[in-house]
């Protein structure tokens, strides 16, 4: 039983515009939710959360947009670059921070052209 | 460390040896977490220490998996007579409690069982 949904499994997109991925959840415990990116032969890597009590939260080129009610995240690069070239994984947990374990989504390996 | 070390970060092992995968988490961190990311999947939580408690082993796969953590640092994964299905990589984070950004992750330990 998948918790963490990411229902692409791959995304293109031209170097300059917009990258929506995207991740479903099930669980309406989840109350804590991270994207990591991750390059070939390394581990993943922080890139962003949000907390459940919040619908958005932006840093820099990256904006997460969460909407509870639909039990749904999105992650948006504007404007994407070649280096955002990845796999992007959808986490959540519960516990408001406990820092407990991480479920993870399939991920979505983003390609952005030049 | 700088950063969390993994070690090997290829095994190659025929089919019904042991394996031993080794994790060096940050220092200070007092969680450590063992992932796994078979292919085509999204990562697949294993195992957790928290400081001295006992260890959350509720993901482990079957009781061919152990590991340990000596001493609040380094921590093993043992895979005894490793099946083919155990193929995968295997990845190590740490995190100190109450970082709300989530873990940091080891580059992984790419195990093939042939």
């Amino acid at each position: 039983d998948q918790q963490v949904k990411q229902n692409s499994p791959s995304l293109s997109v031209q170097e300059g515009r917009i990258s929506i991925l995207n991740c479903d959840y099930t669980n309406s415990m989840f109350d804590y939710f991270l994207w990591y990116k991750k390059y070939p032969a390394e581990g993943p890597t922080f890139l962003i959360s949000i907390s459940s009590i919040k619908d958005k939260n932006e840093d820099g080129r990256f904006t997460v947009f969460l909407n509870k009610s639909a039990k749904h995240l999105s992650l948006h690069i504007v404007p994407s670059q070649p280096g955002d070239s990845a796999v992007y994984f959808c986490a959540a947990f519960e516990g408001g921070g406990s820092n407990y374990k991480l479920t993870f989504g399939k991920g979505t390996l983003l390609t952005v052209n030049p | 460390g700088a950063g969390v070390s993994q070690s090997p970060s290829n095994k190659v092992t025929e089919k019904g040896k042991d394996v031993e995968l080794r994790c060096d988490p940050i220092s200070g961190h007092t969680a450590l977490y063992w992932y796994r990311q078979s292919l085509g999947q999204g990562l697949e939580f294993l195992i957790y220490f928290q400081g001295n408690s006992a260890p959350d082993k509720s993901g482990l796969p079957s009781d061919r998996f152990s590991a340990e953590r000596t001493g609040g640092s380094v921590s093993t994964l043992t895979i005894q007579r490793t099946q083919q299905e155990d193929s995968a990589v295997y990845l190590c984070a740490s995190s100190s409690p109450g970082l709300l950004n989530g873990y940091t992750f080891g580059s992984g330990t790419r195990l093939t069982v042939v």
